[in-house]
């Protein structure tokens, strides 16, 4: 299993482009989030989906897009980024109800934007 | 939002034991974790408690109460591999899964 993978690893982005981040997990996982941590700053929610076909807002949603159209991918678009949006994103998902509703993380992807 | 309440630095010596505190809101409460990050990394799960009481893994425990909105993670014989943020999270009933902002532990040799 490759657990769950994120692209890019990095990325610079100019004021008003749009971009997608990519995320995916080959271990059948019906949850699946999107989080950002600033410096000094715990993870915060930004969307989370409960299984394909369903997302959810979380704490910080504004600016930001999902979609779960399979089970596998939750991709996060930006959709005119703005320098408060530079930040280090973590995708993560997990089974919940089965063993000890461990969350796994992908290993983030460092967005910059100027 | 959620209030979920951590000290934001502690230090221990090498060889002994720390409890890091964690108080939140009751409301909408599911369940607690514990999860690990070292610096530049993503988080690694160390706990996920549901029921009151203490569950024990190896060198870590973790305990919650859940009419008192508490929690603590444990740790014994401190390593220096340990020093590392620890973050306090819960799931809602609603499935979200909120973050405290976390817990900077330095080990001392």
């Amino acid at each position: 299993n490759a657990g769950v993978t994120q692209t890019p690893k990095f990325q610079v982005l100019k004021t008003g482009q749009s971009m997608t981040l990519q995320c995916a997990q080959d271990m059948n996982h019906e949850y699946m989030s999107w989080y950002r941590q600033d410096p000094g700053m715990g993870l915060r929610l930004i969307h989370y989906s409960v299984g394909a076909g369903i997302t959810d807002q979380g704490e910080v949603p504004n600016g930001y897009n999902v979609s779960r159209s399979t089970t596998e991918d939750f991709p996060l678009r930006l959709l005119s980024a703005a320098p408060s949006q530079t930040s280090v994103y973590f995708c993560a998902s997990s089974y919940p109800g089965q063993g000890d509703n461990e969350q796994f993380f992908g290993p983030g992807t460092r967005l910059t934007v100027l | 939002g959620q209030n979920i309440d951590q000290p934001t630095e502690m230090t221990a010596t090498e060889g002994a034991i720390v409890q890091i505190n964690c108080t939140y809101q009751t409301s909408g409460f599911n369940g607690l974790f514990w999860y690990q990050q070292h610096a530049g990394e993503a988080p690694t799960f160390l706990s996920y408690n549901v029921l009151d009481g203490l569950e024990e893994k190896g060198r870590f425990s973790s305990f919650l109460s859940r009419s008192k909105g508490y929690s603590y993670l444990l740790l014994k014989e401190l390593q220096m591999k340990d020093s590392a943020s620890y973050l306090c999270v819960r799931m809602n009933r609603d499935d979200k899964i909120i973050f405290g902002k976390g817990t900077r532990l330095h080990i001392l040799p």
